[in-house]
């Protein structure tokens, strides 16, 4: 499984826009770049998943580079309920493939 | 339901004992995983089903270890003669091929004394 190397932590405030990028040189050709967030005493919660280019939902923005080596979450105009940890992985088949976490990325947005 | 259920939230348990944690998932997911998070650190595969089958069990520690799913929706955990290094939050989530990603549950949090 390609191993995934992030920032232990990142700090930010409210109204900023936060970009948390994540490495995965070895990232295979049938790897998917997913990234969760996770709060205290809950289970890690699905963000969004991409493969290349650009993806977008309600919630953030993935960047995939051209050659898939890295990746970058972003979070537009945080506010303090997106203080959390947040984990990038590379796996397999979209929502069916054990998952490697690393220690995650602790997001910390303050007034 | 609409989530991942997992139950209990808590469990303290006396070394040695045997404890068994459920996890109830999103109704129609075929896979299920069970994770270990210890404090500071991202949740550690322990077990995948696909079905009532154990596709992959490589993440159990020890044969103290095992986990069951025989209808191929509730899983149980089981853990026999707990350690003290057992203690961890032990994450539950379940997930459809072609889906985002896992759905995971709110953990069932173990102590051992």
């Amino acid at each position: 499984l390609a191993k995934t190397t992030q920032p232990i932590s990142m700090d930010s405030y409210e109204g900023q826009e936060v970009n948390i990028t994540c490495s995965h040189n070895n990232i295979a050709t049938n790897d998917y770049i997913t990234w969760y967030q996770q709060f205290p005493s809950q289970g890690p919660r699905f963000i969004i998943q991409g493969y290349k280019t650009k993806v977008t939902n309600e919630v953030a923005s993935l960047f995939i580079p051209a050659d898939r080596k890295s990746s970058t979450l972003s979070l537009p105009r945080v506010s303090l309920s997106d203080t959390a940890v947040y984990y990038c992985l590379v796996g397999g088949l979209r929502g069916y493939s054990t998952l490697t976490f690393g220690k995650g990325t602790m997001l910390l947005v303050s007034p | 339901g609409a989530g991942v259920s997992q139950t209990p939230s808590n469990k303290v348990t006396e070394k040695g004992k045997y404890v068994e944690l459920r996890c109830d998932p999103i109704s129609g997911h075929t896979a299920l995983y069970w994770y270990r998070q210890s404090l500071g650190q991202g949740p550690e595969f322990l077990i995948y089903f696909q079905g009532t089958g154990a596709a992959d069990d490589s993440g159990l520690p020890n044969d103290r270890f095992f986990a069951v799913r025989p209808e191929g929706s509730v899983s149980t955990l089981k853990i026999q003669r707990t350690e003290r290094g057992d203690s961890a939050v032990y994450l539950c989530a379940s997930s459809q091929v072609g889906g985002d990603g896992y759905t995971f549950g709110s953990g069932t949090r173990l102590t051992v004394v």
